[in-house]
C-alpha cells in the first residue's frame, strides 16, 4: 500500500547549524515529492519539489535529496534560521496528475539559540 | 504563488448541525482539494475536484460530505450533520499554475464540533 513515514518525530538544532529531516516511502510508483513547512495554527506552506527522475533539488537554503533506491526522502536546511521552527511534512503523488497528495507524520523542528 | 483564502477561520458547532466551509481561489483553477488535520495528526486528504466534478475522494469522504462550486468561484465542503470526530482543520488546496503538479494549501478553516 502507499505510505509516508517519518524517522524522526523532533529535531533540535542550534541556529546556524544545518538542519536534515528525513522521510521514508513505501510505495515505488511514487514519482512526485514535496517538502511543505506548517507553523502553528496555519496551513502547510510548500516549499520545495522533486520529480523521480531528479536525485536532488536545490532552492533557497533548501536542498531536497531523493534516493529511489531505497525510497528515501530528506530535506536539508542550511544555516537553520529560528524562522524556520516548525513542523514539516513530506508527501507524495503521482506525476503527471492532479491526484491527491499522501502526507508524511510530521517532524518538528526546533531551533535553539 | 498567491494562494487560497477560507472562512471561516474557525467555526463552532454542535454535534448534529450542518457546517459550510467555504474556499476561494484568487486565480481560476481547475483542479481543487480538501484536506483535513485532525489535532496533532497528519494531514488527510478528503476530496478533489476537477472541472466542477469529484475526481476522487477518500475513504472519509463519505455520505455526510459533500463539494460544489455554486458561483462558479467559491469551493465549498459541506457537512450535513457534524460528528465530534468531524473536529478538525480543514484546508482547501489548488494546484499550481505551472501545471498539475504542486499543490498550495489555504490557512484552513477549524471546526470545533461540541
Amino acid at each position: 500500500g502507499e505510505s509516508v513515514g517519518l524517522h524522526l518525530p523532533t529535531l533540535s538544532v542550534q541556529e546556524g547549524d544545518n538542519s536534515i529531516i528525513n522521510c521514508a516511502y513505501s510505495n515505488s510508483a511514487s514519482d512526485y515529492f514535496i517538502w511543505y513547512k506548517q507553523e502553528s495554527g496555519k496551513g502547510p506552506q510548500f516549499i520545495i519539489d522533486i520529480r523521480s527522475n531528479m536525485d536532488k533539488r536545490q532552492g533557497q537554503r533548501v536542498t531536497v535529496l531523493l534516493n529511489k533506491t531505497v525510497k528515501h526522502l530528506s530535506l536539508q536546511i542550511a544555516a537553520t534560521q529560528p524562522g524556520d521552527s516548525a513542523v514539516y511534512f513530506c508527501a507524495f503523488k503521482r506525476a503527471g496528475t492532479a491526484s491527491k497528495l499522501t502526507f508524511g507524520t510530521g517532524t518538528r523542528l526546533q531551533v535553539t539559540l | 504563488e498567491p494562494e487560497v483564502t477560507q472562512t471561516p477561520s474557525h467555526q463552532v458547532t454542535q454535534m448534529g448541525q450542518e457546517v459550510i466551509l467555504r474556499c476561494v481561489p484568487i486565480s481560476n483553477h481547475l483542479y481543487f482539494y480538501w484536506y483535513r488535520q485532525i489535532l496533532g495528526q497528519k494531514v488527510e486528504f478528503l476530496v478533489s475536484f476537477y472541472n466542477n466534478e469529484i475526481s476522487e475522494k477518500s475513504e472519509i469522504f463519505d455520505d455526510q460530505f459533500s463539494v460544489e462550486r455554486p458561483d462558479g468561484s467559491n469551493f465549498t465542503l459541506k457537512i450535513r450533520s457534524t460528528k465530534l470526530e468531524d473536529s478538525a482543520m480543514y484546508f482547501c488546496a489548488r494546484t499550481g499554475t505551472s501545471g498539475a503538479y504542486e499543490q498550495y494549501f489555504g490557512p484552513g478553516t477549524r471546526l470545533t464540533v461540541t
